[in-house]
């Protein structure tokens, strides 16, 4: 049962322009939101987060999008770089409960070509 | 430098022979967890750790075991590992109050 969906498997777009990540979540008790990157023989590392109080996040080049009614969160990236290139997993947790608490979705390559 | 290291990278064994995964953080993090990524199910929680002495399962734990006998350690064994956890591992930590993990740079195991 997953609770955290990610339907595109990879998704490719040229330099310079914007990158669309989509999620979407099936538990409303979900209330904490993180996009997690993952280079290719490496861990994935944090990149960005959102409390379901709010339904917007950015950090340079990066936002990330909540809307709660739909239950579903994207992740843009403006402007897309070579080096942006990485599978992107979106994560979701409860915190009210600190066990079990965070699930991932099956994450996006994305492929930023020059 | 603060993280998470895994022990080993990669690693070939036998069906039924027992092993164990080392993990260790020295960030003084008080949850830790495993997780296995397999393709098309994304990253899913083994077992995890709110601190010293304290587990519990996570969503799929059937065929591993852990122990938190000290704050920075958290290793994962397969008394007797089978074709099917063949994947890639990943320990993460995190400070109570903190929601995003640090996570180790992977186990690739292969059980022939």
């Amino acid at each position: 049962d997953q609770q955290v969906k990610q339907n595109s498997p990879s998704l490719s777009v040229q330099e310079g322009r914007i990158s669309i990540l989509n999620c979407d979540y099936t538990n409303s008790m979900f209330d904490y939101f993180l996009w997690y990157k993952k280079y290719p023989a490496e861990g994935p590392t944090f990149l960005i987060s959102i409390s379901s109080i709010k339904d917007k996040n950015e950090d340079g080049r990066f936002t990330v999008f909540l809307n709660k009614s739909a239950k579903h969160l994207s992740l843009h990236i403006v402007p897309s770089q070579p080096g942006d290139s990485a599978v992107y997993f979106c994560a979701a947790s409860v915190r009210l409960y600190n066990n079990n608490d965070m699930r991932f979705g099956a994450g996006t390559r994305l492929t930023v070509k020059p | 430098e603060a993280q998470v290291t895994q022990n080993p990278r990669y690693l070939i064994t036998v069906t039924g022979k027992k092993l164990t995964v080392t993990c260790s953080q020295n960030m003084n993090h008080e949850y830790m967890s495993w997780y296995r990524q397999d393709p098309g199910l994304g990253l899913r929680q083994i077992y995890y750790s709110m601190n010293v002495e304290v587990t519990d399962k996570g969503d799929v734990p059937e065929g591993y075991k852990v122990s938190r006998k000290e704050k920075r350690n958290f290793p994962l064994i397969l008394e007797s590992p089978s074709p099917n956890q063949t994947s890639l591992y990943f320990c993460a930590s995190r400070a109570s109050g903190n929601y995003g993990y640090t996570f180790g740079s992977g186990t690739r195991l292969t059980v022939v």
